[in-house]
């Protein structure tokens, strides 16, 4: 079968750095997303990894490596808007996403 | 119109009942989709299309019937609700299926309660 799995929630401080795990066992890869949702709110696209590596976008930044089955999101210089849940999801050989349950970011003062 | 609009926003439903739920988007995508959100679950895809006139069947389509009259336009219809069905219901739309940087933008959402 396939699977995404991410930590249900975690818990970080104003302005320091948070980093969420992903990793994914599913039937081919075509990339993997990032998006961000706030509570009651749609998702929204963060980034998007197909190549082994960081990608950085402000304070955003992501990671992956194919080989692992595994991306991580970095999150810096944290502020309390950042608290929402992430969503990873993988595109499969039939170019449908996977998406895992979320993590849900806690930022606190 | 910008982006994607759905509608209702949110409803309560009879068991039993018909409903349709509407989306619509103006950036002339080619592929749209239909997921619902349940907590502690991620999304889950319903149905979708590659563009119009095509139809598809995601891992969770039972209950549910979709149509792709034009490039806009993608309702999802519940021919008769059950309360298993009381979710969050996510229309998205993309630029191409299958593209390298194909990124799905998200609808509002619509809140639905089946009793």
């Amino acid at each position: 079968g396939q699977n995404i799995d991410q930590p249900t929630e975690m818990t970080a401080t104003e302005g320091a750095i948070v980093q969420i795990n992903c990793t994914y066992q599913t039937s081919g890869f075509n990339g993997l997303f990032w998006y961000q949702q706030h509570a009651g709110e749609a998702p929204t696209f963060l980034s998007y990894n197909v190549l082994d590596g960081l990608e950085e976008k402000g304070r955003f930044s992501s990671f992956l490596s194919r080989s692992k089955g595994y991306s991580y999101l970095l999150l810096k210089e944290l502020q309390m808007k950042d608290s929402a849940s992430y969503l990873c999801a993988v595109r499969d050989s039939n170019y449908q996403l996977i998406w895992g349950a979320g993590t849900k970011l806690i930022i606190k003062p | 119109i910008a982006g994607i609009t759905q509608a209702p926003t949110s409803q309560i439903l009879a068991a039993g009942r018909r409903m349709t739920l509407r989306c619509t988007q103006d950036m002339r995508h080619n592929a749209m989709y239909w997921y619902r959100q349940d907590l502690g679950l991620g999304l889950r895809l319903i149905h979708y299309s590659n563009t119009a006139g095509t139809t598809g069947k995601g891992e969770v389509p039972d209950g549910y019937s979709v149509s792709r009259a034009n490039t806009d336009d993608f309702p999802l219809t519940l021919a008769s609700a059950v309360p298993s069905q009381t979710s969050v219901y996510f229309c998205a739309s993309s630029d191409s299926a299958g593209g390298a940087t194909d990124t799905q933008y998200f609808g509002p959402g619509t809140r639905l309660t089946v009793l």
